[in-house]
Order: structure tokens, then C-alpha cells, then sequence
């Protein structure tokens, strides 16, 4: 069945630094991929999405390009700030079911 | 900006109690889902629904669950009798479109925390 492997965390970075959180993915069909983000207290927000191959998401200042030759969709960011603190999930939809199937989440904490 | 709602945000109950997860979805949406978070878990799907009806449920979703739109805003999951193992977040989330429509997004709640003592 579909699924997504997620880098495991939790991730501590200095503000300014570089960011990279791994995803894969396993799916039938053509699925949509997506990331999500959880700040503290909140819901699951979209941070981005691509909807074909070689697509390239991006929002906030963060980037993941649809790789279907390596199956991934890792998130990147360039200079990370403390506000960017939260729980970041992969997830992939339209594959083989109607469903969401996520990764586990990947903590991220941004220190000043 | 629209969104969905969720309540309680927080829900403590005793094993054996029946509970019922509340959720608002975006007005014009028409599928709705719940899933859930066991901590440090994956977000798993329980289940799926389209006019008024489910379209698709997981192996997590027994007879012990049940959803309903009791009133064309509202969506709730009701679980009979809990369990300890049902402790987890519970998410919803609403869709415009079905998901394998192109570009189609689902939005989700804050997520209601239940724990089960």
C-alpha cells in the first residue's frame, strides 16, 4: 500500500542555519504530495504541495521539488528563524486510496 | 480565512465511557475525514465520508466507532466504549474536492486530545 517514510527527529538548529527534513514515499498511481506543518497548540497547516513530477512546492521560504525518480520530497530551507519552530509532516494523497497517509512528523526547534 | 473547528480540544475520559469528538468543516466542503495521532506515532486515517455516508474506513475504525452529520454543519466520531489504547490526537479534516482530484488539499483542525484513564 501507499506510504511515507519521514526523516526521524527531533531536529535542533541554530537560527539562520540550513534545513533539509527527508521524505520518501511509496504509492501506486500519481499521488499529490504535501507538507505539513503543526505550531504548538495548533492544527495541521498545508505548507506546501506538488501535484506531478518535477513539481516544486513553495511557501515561507521553504522548498520541496517532487522527485519521482528517487521517490522523494524532501523539505529544504535556507536560513531557518525560531519562528519556524513546529512539527513538520510529509503526507501524500491520490495514490491508490482516498486517504491521507502521513510520516511521522519530524520535530523542528529553531534556537536563537 | 475559513477553517475547521474542533471540540473539545481536550478530552479525558474514563475506559469504558462513550465519547463524542466534535468537529465543524469548512461550510462548502463536501468529504470529510478523521484521523488520529497516538504520541510519537504516525497520523493514521480512521475514516472517510461523502454524502452522508462513509466512503472508506482503516482497520482502526470497529464497530466501536462511529461518525455521523447529525445536522449539515457538524461531523462527530463517537466511540462506544474507550479503551486506553484509543488515547491519541484526533484530528478532522474537510475537502473541497475528492482527493484524487488534482491540486485538492485537505484542511485540518486544531485536533481534540483524548485521553482515556
Amino acid at each position: 500500500g501507499d506510504s511515507v517514510t519521514q526523516m526521524e527527529g527531533p531536529v535542533t538548529l541554530s537560527e539562520e542555519a540550513f534545513l533539509t527534513i527527508n521524505c520518501t514515499y511509496t504509492a501506486t498511481g500519481y499521488p499529490s504530495l504535501f507538507w505539513y506543518v503543526q505550531y504548538p497548540g495548533e492544527g495541521l497547516q498545508l505548507l506546501l504541495k506538488a501535484t506531478k513530477a518535477d513539481d516544486k512546492g513553495s511557501n515561507k521560504g521553504f522548498e520541496a521539488t517532487y522527485r519521482k525518480e528517487t521517490t522523494s520530497f524532501h523539505l529544504e530551507k535556507g536560513s531557518v528563524q525560531v519562528s519556524d519552530s513546529a512539527v513538520y509532516f510529509c503526507a501524500l494523497s491520490g495514490g491508490s486510496g482516498n486517504q491521507f497517509y502521513f510520516g511521522t512528523g519530524t520535530s523542528l526547534t529553531v534556537i536563537p | 480565512e475559513p477553517e475547521v473547528t474542533q471540540t473539545p480540544s481536550h478530552q479525558v475520559t474514563q475506559m469504558g465511557q462513550e465519547v463524542i469528538l466534535r468537529c465543524v468543516p469548512i461550510s462548502n466542503h463536501l468529504y470529510f475525514y478523521w484521523y488520529r495521532q497516538i504520541l510519537g506515532q504516525k497520523v493514521e486515517f480512521l475514516v472517510s465520508f461523502y454524502n452522508n455516508e462513509i466512503s472508506e474506513k482503516s482497520e482502526i475504525f470497529d464497530d466501536q466507532f462511529s461518525v455521523e452529520r447529525p445536522d449539515g454543519s457538524n461531523f462527530t466520531l463517537k466511540i462506544r466504549s474507550t479503551k486506553l489504547e484509543d488515547s491519541a490526537m484526533y484530528f478532522c479534516a474537510s475537502n473541497a474536492r475528492p482527493p484524487r482530484t488534482a491540486t485538492t488539499e485537505a484542511f485540518f483542525g486544531q485536533g481534540t486530545r483524548l485521553t482515556v484513564v
